[in-house]
């Protein structure tokens, strides 16, 4: 069976320091993969997709960035974070175009 | 424009009662997929139902149903016998033939003991 795993769970840094967030997928290959972020109490925002190691579309300019170095990896990143990127972040992955997307358990992100 | 709108920011259900929240979206397309998500207190984003738009038959899982009505862009879920469990955000979601995934804001559902 397929699992995703995210982490840290939960992560507090200063503002100005730099972030990593990972995700993994197991027991699947060739994932489409997605980064998003929750704020509280509010919907989900799409940050960031890949069909393929490599291939990132991202929906929100912003100082965020992802990276796919691996077919299962995902990674979320900011060389600088803001007060405004503290949020939830989930990491989802789907099977392929016509199929619901899977979600991580999550990072919880403050920024200080 | 790809849209998914939740016009019920909070609703609340006696325990053992039927609610039904509201979804609708706007779209260009002929053949998408929608969907139900739970996300409870511990935020994980839970699947609840699916619905293909070239199947007329509306989509049950257990308790849970949808009305989807086509024609209306329309895709509400019905909770029946609700429990406590059921306490949570829910999103509805679009997705057209590729890619990109579209959330509502989502509805907050208390269940009442």
């Amino acid at each position: 069976s397929q699992t995703i795993h995210q982490w840290p769970a939960t992560l507090v840094q200063p503002v100005g320091s730099p972030l990593s967030l990972e995700c993994t997928v197991e027991g699947t290959s060739n994932p489409n993969l997605y980064w998003y972020r929750q704020a509280a109490g509010r919907g989900l925002q799409l940050l960031f997709y890949s069909v393929g190691i490599g291939q990132i579309s991202s929906e929100v300019p912003q100082n965020l960035s992802a990276s796919r170095p691996q077919d299962r990896q995902f990674i979320l990143s900011s060389k600088k974070l803001l007060l405004s990127d503290s949020g939830f972040y989930l990491c989802a992955w789907s099977p392929g175009v016509a199929y619901e997307q899977y979600f991580g358990p999550g990072t919880r992100l403050t920024v200080t | 424009a790809q849209t998914v709108t939740q016009s019920q920011p909070e609703m609340s259900v006696q325990e053992a009662e039927t609610v039904t929240l509201s979804c609708t979206y706007d779209t260009s397309e002929s053949n998408y997929y929608l969907f139900w998500y739970k996300q409870p207190p511990s935020r994980q984003m839970i699947l609840v139902i699916r619905q293909e738009a070239y199947k007329q038959q509306n989509a049950t899982e257990n308790r849970f149903s949808v009305n989807f009505q086509k024609a209306a862009k329309s895709f509400s879920l019905k909770i029946s016998d609700s429990q406590l469990g059921d306490t949570a955000m829910y999103f509805c979601a679009y997705r057209p033939p590729f890619n990109q995934f579209y959330f509502g804001t989502g509805t907050s559902l208390t269940v009442i003991p």
